[in-house]
């Protein structure tokens, strides 16, 4: 198992530009988190999947940003119109349904520039 | 909504051990308290989780002290590879984890 796949791993874009990112789970689990992260800050969550079905979504995740995870396996997050404040490392993580023995398995992350 | 209070930074010398405090006065007897690590340009990583006996696995032991309130994260013998923000978080049964912004370790040769 290579772990959890992020795709792209930078991505430059110009303001009002739509991007999508992509992640690849480990194979075998069924949990999928979203998390954005800025500079000093702790990541912060915006979304998680149980399979294909979307459970929660935070108050950060304003109407620009969509996530989707279909058939449960990959899934994809993206941003429409992006702004400078979009800027950010995006990192996703997966887990097991129970993930009390093994926690999560973060991505290395997708980092965003908004020119 | 910080359930958790760490100290900012906290430096330790190689081959000594460190001690990372949490302080969850707050925390409710459901919740676990867990610890992330996470090194420069990387994801987060597991290190260990109890809900208040002691724990202990090849990365690290979990002091939790008898109210609750407080524990602290021991790596025995740090090495420049353990320098990384160290997350404590509490959280109860399967819900999304949140992170505050940590302790950041400096190990020191």
């Amino acid at each position: 198992d290579t772990g959890v796949s992020q795709n792209p791993r930078h991505k430059i874009t110009k303001r009002g530009q739509n991007v999508t990112f992509r992640c690849d789970p480990i194979s075998e689990h069924n949990r999928l988190y979203w998390y954005r992260q800025t500079l000093g800050q702790g990541p912060e969550f915006l979304t998680y999947f149980q399979n294909e079905a979307q459970l929660e979504k935070s108050r950060l995740l304003s109407d620009r940003f969509s996530a989707e995870r279909p058939k449960g396996s990959f899934s994809t997050l993206e941003i429409q119109r992006t702004e400078q404040g979009d800027s950010a490392m995006y990192l996703c993580a997966s887990s097991p349904f129970r993930d009390s023995d093994y926690g999560y398995t973060f991505g290395s992350g997708t980092r965003l520039t908004v020119v | 909504d910080a359930k958790t209070t760490q100290p900012t930074s906290m430096d330790c010398a190689e081959g000594r051990a460190a001690n990372l405090p949490c302080n969850h006065s707050t925390i409710s007897g459901n919740e676990y308290v867990y610890w992330y690590r996470q090194i420069h340009s990387q994801g987060p990583q597991y290190i260990i989780h109890g809900l208040k006996n002691n724990e202990t696995n090849e990365m690290a032991s979990l002091i939790i002290t008898e109210d609750r309130k407080s524990s602290t994260l021991i790596l025995p013998h740090a090495t420049l590879r353990d320098t990384a923000v160290y997350y404590c978080i509490v959280r109860a049964g399967n819900t999304p984890l949140v992170f505050g912004k940590g302790t950041r370790l400096s190990v020191i040769a």
